[in-house]
């Protein structure tokens, strides 16, 4: 299979500390997209990455949250000094370029994360 | 703003009957919308899309969807419901923001297939 996947699935930390998330996208997509979504709530944009430029972030995106795309292959979301209210699942999508573009974006199974 | 919204948080359905789970938008200008569902703990899966072209727009699993451009509508249905449908379905629209493309979703609505 070489869809888009995610690790870890899961991550129990503690506050305060930081954690990093990872997406692989498929591989010919330039487009990679992290959101965010919380129990009952669609997918919150994060950000956006065109190959490594990241071309949009959130106002949800604090300053302890980094998002890297260093090659335009992977991905990958640090979250510093986490707090319980960052629990959550994390979702990367990817989606091809402007020349195959047909508007869906492909999502990995998420990375779940609970602060205690 | 750019928006979809979807007033039902649950829709509960006979098996073998017939469903819709609603969908509203705002955009400016032409709308590219889209739907995706998730089952639990994973992530999600596109359905169908209205870019151009005909209304009434299929996809997968036996799901279609109407775009009504007067009621900014685009209705996620399905004739006849099966019990594996029970998930959660969300609506999604597609802008352009600042000379980037913009994916929002709705708030999602939980579909529940009774046997």
């Amino acid at each position: 299979d070489t869809g888009v996947s995610q690790d870890p699935r899961h991550k129990i930390t503690k506050r305060g500390q930081n954690v990093t998330f990872r997406c692989d996208p498929i591989s010919e997509h330039n487009r990679l997209y992290w959101y965010r979504q919380t129990l009952g709530q669609g997918p919150e944009f994060l950000t956006y990455f065109q190959n490594e430029a990241q071309l949009e972030k959130s106002r949800l995106l604090s300053d302890r949250f980094s998002a890297e795309r260093p090659k335009g292959s992977f991905s990958t979301l640090e979250i510093q000094r986490t707090e319980q209210g960052d629990s959550a699942m994390y979702l990367c999508a990817s989606s091809p370029g402007l020349a195959g573009a047909t508007g869906e974006l492909f999502f990995g199974e998420g990375s779940r994360l609970t602060v205690l | 703003a750019q928006s979809v919204a979807q007033p039902e948080d649950q829709v509960n359905v006979a098996e073998g009957n017939p469903l819709t789970v609603k969908c509203t938008y705002s955009v400016s200008g032409n709308p590219y919308l889209f739907w995706y569902v998730q089952y639990p703990n994973r992530g999600l899966q596109f359905l169908l899309k209205y870019i151009t072209g005909d209304n009434l727009v299929k996809g997968s699993y036996g799901f279609e969807a109407e775009f009504n451009k007067s009621q900014t509508s685009f209705h996620l249905k399905k004739p006849s419901a099966l019990v594996s449908d029970s998930a959660l379905y969300f609506c999604a629209v597609r802008f352009n923001s600042g000379g980037y493309q913009k994916v929002t979703f709705g708030t999602g609505t939980k579909l529940q297939v009774i046997p």
